[in-house]
């Protein structure tokens, strides 16, 4: 069974800092990973999907890398902001798990940057 | 857009009572699907659908049933609700093999 890890659990930054977000899966016959932002009571806002055959993505001040052989993932933020304080998932969607390529979550990073 | 949309957003249900989660998405997308997140257990699949008329379970199916109609709705029905379906309950859509949108979500208490 797929087991997705992320680590640490919450993180604390100032304004500024450019900061690194992990996660780690066991399985590495995967389809794609994504990457989601979740704001406090709200839903899962989709920032960067990486297919299997692609290293990275970026978007704005995300890069999200991907190292299937490792099985592990980063997403990186540049010049972080007080916005961006939320909490932070990544998802991967195995091979085996057939036509609806469902995903499986991490517990999330709780990120707080500091002003 | 409205994008993916929840009714209702808050529910208390009794042990016991029956209720339906809808959701709707605008985005014509084929995949649809219905998660639960629980603290300390992350989001976790209930039930999902590639098509109209076509469902599947996922990892936490028990408890819950699930129509797709239209291609646009993909309701979540709990018969008999129970104190373990506690939960904030999140539906998703997304073209095949592509990225899945999520919508706000629906909180759930069972008394």
């Amino acid at each position: 069974k797929q087991e997705v890890t992320q680590i640490p659990a919450a993180l604390s930054v100032p304004e500024g800092e450019n900061l690194v977000l992990n996660c780690s899966f066991t399985d590495s016959a995967i389809y794609n990973l994504q990457w989601f932002r979740q704001d406090p009571g709200k839903g899962l806002t989709s920032l960067l999907l990486i297919q299997s055959s692609q290293r990275e993505q970026t978007s704005g001040r995300l890069n999200a890398s991907l190292d299937k052989s490792s099985g592990r993932s980063t997403l990186y933020i540049a010049a972080s902001q007080p916005g961006d304080s939320a909490t932070y998932l990544c998802a991967v969607s195995l091979i085996s798990s057939g036509s609806a390529r469902q995903l499986t979550f991490g517990s999330g990073t709780q990120l707080t940057v500091l002003p | 857009n409205a994008g993916v949309t929840q009714t209702p957003k808050f529910r208390v249900l009794k042990t016991g009572q029956s209720m339906t989660l809808l959701c709707a998405q605008d985005m014509n997308h084929e995949y649809m699907y219905w998660y639960r997140q629980d603290p300390g257990m992350g989001l976790r699949l209930i039930h999902y659908s590639v098509g109209e008329g076509t469902t599947a379970k996922g990892e936490v199916p028990d408890g819950y049933n699930v129509s797709r109609l239209k291609k646009q709705n993909f309701l979540l029905g709990l018969e008999s609700a129970a104190p373990s379906q506690t939960s904030v309950y999140f539906c998703a859509s997304s073209y095949p093999f592509r990225e899945q949108f999520f919508g706000p979500g629906t909180r759930l208490t069972v008394l």
